[in-house]
């Protein structure tokens, strides 16, 4: 079993919906979890990072932690064109090497 | 300011050539890493150093060496390199190695091995 799994879609969702992108984790002490945004040929740019259970907001992004499920989501209110691309989710491996471990990414298409 | 520059942006280097990747921060940041990421695929942790000492090695093979001269500076030496060695390679920092820090990613560079 992958440590950090993501559906890798293709996922495709009308502009305005709300896109909602879903990640599992292996390992219960991961801490931490991050969303990262990856437009085709560029690196990855920090969307949200989430630590405590619950819900984090920051405009029209919402990211939701549930450690007792160990799922991580993101959910993208009123979708733009511009939202087309690949979202990896990470989270923080605390056990051995502490490193952060990616998901294989879930590549969204927002369409007009 | 979370800049974090990578110089070449491309790269194209035949099977015996020696080049370097050079990764620079300002942010003050003591953790540095780099990714190589494959086409459609995530990137994979390749090394860490912590307070300029090498902190992970993920079995990468000896074809390429990290060095961190300071804190500023990550590079990544490159020698003798496999065609499958192409993908885009990424340096990233956080301020210090945590699960609270953010990692932030430079642009990469692409490598192509001929």
């Amino acid at each position: 079993q992958k440590e950090v799994e993501q559906n890798s879609g293709p996922l495709s969702v009308p502009e305005g919906a709300i896109a909602s992108l879903n990640c599992t984790y292996s390992d219960r002490g991961s801490q931490s979890f991050f969303w990262y945004r990856q437009y085709s040929g560029k690196s990855p740019e920090l969307i949200m990072f989430i630590y405590s259970n619950g819900d984090k907001e920051d405009g029209r992004f919402t990211a939701q932690l549930n450690k007792a499920s160990q799922y991580v989501s993101l959910l993208i209110r009123d979708s733009q064109p511009s939202d087309s691309a690949t979202y990896l989710c990470a989270g923080y491996i605390i056990q051995g090497a502490q490193k952060l471990v990616f998901g294989q990414g879930t590549r969204l298409t927002i369409n007009p | 300011d979370t800049e974090v520059t990578q110089t070449p942006k491309h790269l194209v280097m035949g099977m015996t050539n020696k080049k370097s990747l050079k990764c620079e921060q300002h942010m003050g940041h003591r953790a540095m890493y780099w990714y190589k990421q494959k086409a459609k695929k995530p990137p994979e942790l390749m090394f860490v150093y912590s307070y300029e000492k090498l902190s992970i090695n993920e079995s990468v093979p000896s074809r390429f060496s990290p060095e961190c001269p300071n804190s500023s500076l990550l590079n990544l030496h490159l020698h003798a390199l496999q065609p499958e060695d192409s993908a885009l390679y990424l340096c990233a920092s956080s301020q210090v190695r945590s699960y609270t820090d953010t990692q932030y990613f430079g642009p990469g560079t692409r490598l192509t091995v001929l």
